[in-house]
């Protein structure tokens, strides 16, 4: 049974450029969240979505930020324009709500370095 | 004062000791808790999950919220070296909402 699968595994860029992480969640999840870790700040809440619609997203940091779901097996997260501070690790978790509660199931995360 | 507060450790036993990890946290709404276990390099995988106050036993695992204290414990008895990990506590309101995590004790299990 496949897990939340996200690519990719270690980005590392320049500042200025444009970043985007990708996740598929389980088949069957419904809701969808994108966290960051940091040694600092520990594991932050930036968005999540049930059913493809983004419900909270007051975790993003900046406007420089921004989540995308187009369907249920696919989700993005972009930074434009990525800065050092950005460095840390992205992951994605799924659930299925609604239906009892359900972990989250996490991905292994994308590591992000901005240079 | 930050919602929940984790020690970060590093936490270091003998094999064979029993662990006893903890959490604190403000928010009295919080009604559901977790113990995420965190391997170096890999996401969080849910080891426990609680319900309001009281214990929960899970083979060598035991969660415990005192929710007057607002305070909760997770304990390994027998720890082995591949209990060696970052444990994160979590905890949310309801049973749908965000979740609120700590940010996490690192244990180190001695050979």
């Amino acid at each position: 049974d496949a897990g939340v699968i996200q690519s990719p595994r270690h980005e590392v860029t320049e500042m200025g450029q444009e970043v985007t992480l990708r996740c598929k969640p389980i088949s069957g999840h419904n809701s969808l969240f994108w966290y960051r870790q940091t040694m600092m700040r520990g594991l932050e809440l930036l968005i999540y979505f049930n059913n493809n619609v983004p419900i909270d997203d007051s975790g993003m940091p900046e406007d420089r930020f921004s989540a995308k779901m187009p369907n249920a097996s696919f989700s993005t997260l972009k930074i434009q324009p990525s800065e050092p501070r950005d460095s840390a690790v992205y992951f994605c978790a799924s659930c299925r709500v609604g239906s009892g509660n359900q972990p989250q199931h996490f991905g292994d995360g994308t590591r992000l370095s901005i240079l | 004062q930050k919602e929940v507060e984790q020690d970060p450790g590093p936490l270091s036993v003998p094999e064979g000791a029993i662990v006893s990890l903890n959490c604190t946290y403000s928010n009295s709404a919080f009604q559901y808790f977790m113990w995420y276990r965190q391997y170096s390099r890999k996401g969080p995988e849910l080891l426990m999950y609680t319900y309001s106050s009281g214990n929960k036993e899970d083979g060598r695992f035991t969660a415990q919220v005192d929710k007057s204290s607002k305070y909760i414990s997770l304990f390994i008895r027998d720890s082995q070296p591949s209990d060696s990990a970052t444990y994160l506590c979590a905890m949310s309101p309801n049973r749908d909402d965000k979740i609120i995590f700590g940010k996490g004790t690192r244990l180190h299990i001695l050979p």
